[in-house]
């Protein structure tokens, strides 16, 4: 079965810029597609197809992809953006989850 | 404005079966999208369980697929969920979800909570 690997945790300071990234055996070739779930929350679509920003997304999401990693980076970070990054891509019959990265800005 | 909204037992027994329902508002199923669920043990990350396609195709996770059966039910414009057989593992919040043709999941459901216990 397919794995992605995002790192536990990330932390940035305020105003400056995240990076956030998914590793997966020739995951370049892939759909890549990003969440943000905040505590109690529904996960948000906050990227597709590697870099495209769903609407009411703020320009400050950005995303890219190729040869064995895809990476979320968020530029500017603000308070708001504190929560929990999933990536997702669809593998054979099932869509597979990434373990997830808690982004803390400080 | 499209929204999902789960219904269903919030506590199973152990080797019983799970149902859950998503009814679906300001969209027609049979219109197009996958439909599917996904769930999150507390403390845990997402786990896709399984989508269908509007015209009935089924995508399921190969770990759950034996236990997993996704339907619709296109004239009440709900979707369901049934886990059988299942054991504490099976805790987790369940997520509806409307899925696009990227498989990117651009409406969820709120979530709601089933607990596995006697």
């Amino acid at each position: 079965s397919y794995e992605l690997t995002q790192p536990l945790s990330v932390s940035v300071a305020l105003g400056q810029t995240a990076r956030i990234t998914c590793g997966g055996n020739n995951i370049g070739i892939k759909n890549v597609h990003w969440y943000q779930q905040k505590p109690g929350q529904a996960p948000v679509l906050v990227i597709y197809r590697d870099s495209n920003r769903p609407s009411g997304i703020p320009e400050r999401f950005s995303g890219s992809n190729s040869g064995n990693t895809a990476t979320l980076t968020i530029s500017r970070a603000q308070a708001g953006d504190e929560a929990d990054y999933y990536c997702q891509v669809w593998d054979s019959t099932t869509g597979v989850f990434g373990g997830g990265t808690k982004l803390t800005v400080l | 404005q499209v929204q999902l909204q789960e219904s269903g037992p919030g506590l199973v027994k152990p080797s019983e079966t799970l149902s859950l329902t998503c009814a679906v508002s300001g969209y027609s199923i049979s219109s197009g999208y996958y439909w599917g669920w996904i769930r999150q043990p507390p403390g845990k990350g997402l786990e896709w369980i399984g989508s269908m396609y509007h015209s009935g195709s089924t995508y399921y996770n190969p770990s759950l697929k034996s236990r997993v059966t996704i339907s619709v039910d296109t004239s009440k414009n709900q979707f369901s969920l049934k886990l059988s057989s299942v054991t504490a593992a099976d805790t987790a919040v369940y997520y509806c979800a409307r899925t696009d043709g990227y498989r990117a999941v651009d409406i969820w459901g709120q979530g709601t909570m089933v607990t596995v216990s006697s």
